[in-house]
């Protein structure tokens, strides 16, 4: 199946700085999301981007599907920010989402 | 509101006990999946629902059964309860479609097991 890996693993964080997560996966997808997990557990959609670039807010993606990499995006960190954010990725022969291991980020004020 | 939503929210129960997560979503959704995130916050699929037949059983133990009576229910019941077990569970739902899996998946709030 697809490997899906993410980096940083972790990443500490002012307020107000920029950061750019990172997503690699080995295979042609047809489904790329990321998530924030938030320190209630919940986990919250962020984009749906198999491919192109996206903007909400302060947090934008961009997936090169040519190259198999995706790129999150968050300008002017805030406090709210912190929490783990996954990557996951279906391929063509997949059914289901395969998860990164995540990036934990810490926002101090 | 719509939503995917799962009950209980939180579960603690004993080993060896047999327990149910429900889970319904109202968006008109054909397919539904169940995720295991471990410990380590490692998430990892379990099944998935299409129409309500299956179509993934990941390596999980016969001790877990999925149920769909409907496309909009995916109930998650648990024989013989382990340690191991412990974890928090998510249901999630994607759009109808021909390649369902190209969809975008929405969660719901999780259901965290312990098993003492």
């Amino acid at each position: 199946g697809i490997q899906v890996e993410q980096s940083p693993p972790d990443l500490i964080l002012q307020e107000g700085a920029n950061s750019t997560l990172r997503c690699n996966f080995s295979d042609s997808v047809n489904n790329l999301q990321w998530f924030h997990q938030n320190p209630w557990g919940q986990l919250i959609n962020l984009f749906y981007i198999p491919s192109g670039t996206k903007q909400n807010g302060r947090l934008s993606a961009t997936t090169v599907a040519t190259e198999r990499y995706s790129l999150l995006y968050i300008s002017s960190s805030q406090t709210t920010d912190s929490g783990v954010y996954f990557c996951a990725a279906v391929n063509q022969a997949g059914t289901a989402l395969i998860f990164g291991k995540g990036t934990t980020l810490s926002v101090s004020s | 509101d719509t939503a995917v939503s799962q009950t209980p929210k939180y579960l603690v129960t004993q080993m060896g006990n047999d327990k149910s997560i429900k889970c319904e979503q109202n968006l008109g959704h054909d397919t539904m999946y169940w995720y295991k995130q471990d410990s380590k916050k490692f998430l990892k699929i379990m099944f998935s629902y299409n129409n309500k037949e299956l179509i993934i059983n990941e390596t999980v133990p016969n001790r877990f059964s999925p149920k769909s009576p409907d496309k909009a229910h995916l109930n998650l019941h648990i024989n013989s309860l382990e340690l191991g077990d412990s974890a928090v569970y998510f249901c999630a739902s994607s759009p109808p479609g021909r390649v369902y899996s190209s969809y975008e998946q929405y969660f719901g709030p999780g259901t965290r097991l312990t098993v003492t």
